[in-house]
């Protein structure tokens, strides 16, 4: 079974700092890498999906990269801001399917003004 | 767009009772699926479906029922509810990604205390 670990469980940073988050996993034959935010009490918000083919995606000061030989993802935030504060968490599938697609427990972010 | 929408957003249920979470969505995706969340554990699947008509058990089925008679709609139902199953209950829908899953969408989840 796959294992998606990510360390730290939680994160402290001061404003403006940038900053990487981990992803690891130990089948490396997958078909995508998804990273989540998690707000306080609500549902998860899809950032980024890197397909198996790719090595990474960006979507304003948000970049990930996959790295499926060695099982890891990082997601880089950049000029953190307090308004980033919330849970990030990946999930990797490794075949076509809901049945297929395991979840990180996710690592805590507070950004300190 | 709605989105995924999910009702209700509280329940507190008794030892036994049974009751079922409502899940929609407005997106016309084929694939849709329940999750739960527990401290310490992440997001752990319950049943999916990959259209309607069609669904099938994930890794944590036992005491949960699901049907989808549309494409819209995927309700979960709590058969004979007990302690274990307080947790927090995440519909997710997704259309057909290349090669696999596309991007996920999350409802906002139901927050259920069983007494």
């Amino acid at each position: 079974k796959q294992e998606v670990t990510q360390i730290p469980a939680a994160l402290s940073v001061p404003e403006g700092e940038n900053l990487v988050l981990n992803c690891s996993f130990t089948d490396s034959a997958i078909y995508n890498l998804q990273w989540f935010r998690q707000d306080p009490g609500k549902g998860l918000t899809s950032l980024l999906l890197i397909q198996s083919s790719q090595r990474e995606q960006t979507s304003g000061r948000l970049n990930a990269s996959l790295d499926k030989s060695s099982g890891r993802s990082t997601l880089y935030i950049a000029a953190s801001q307090p308004g980033d504060s919330a849970t990030y968490l990946c999930a990797v599938e490794i075949g076509a399917g809901a049945n297929n697609l395991f979840f990180g427990t996710g690592t805590r972010l507070t950004v300190i003004p | 767009n709605a989105g995924v929408t999910q009702t209700p957003k509280f329940q507190v249920l008794k030892t036994g009772q049974s009751m079922t979470l409502q899940c929609a969505q407005d997106m016309n995706h084929e694939y849709m699926s329940w999750y739960r969340q527990d401290p310490g554990m992440g997001l752990r699947l319950i049943h999916y479906s990959v259209g309607a008509g069609i669904t099938d058990q994930g890794e944590v089925p036992n005491g949960y029922n699901v049907s989808r008679s549309t494409t819209e709609d995927f309700p979960l139902r709590l058969l004979s509810a007990a302690p274990s199953q307080t947790s927090v209950y995440f519909c997710a829908s997704t259309p057909q990604g290349l090669g696999g899953l596309g991007e996920q969408y999350f409802g906002p989840g139901t927050r259920l205390t069983v007494t």
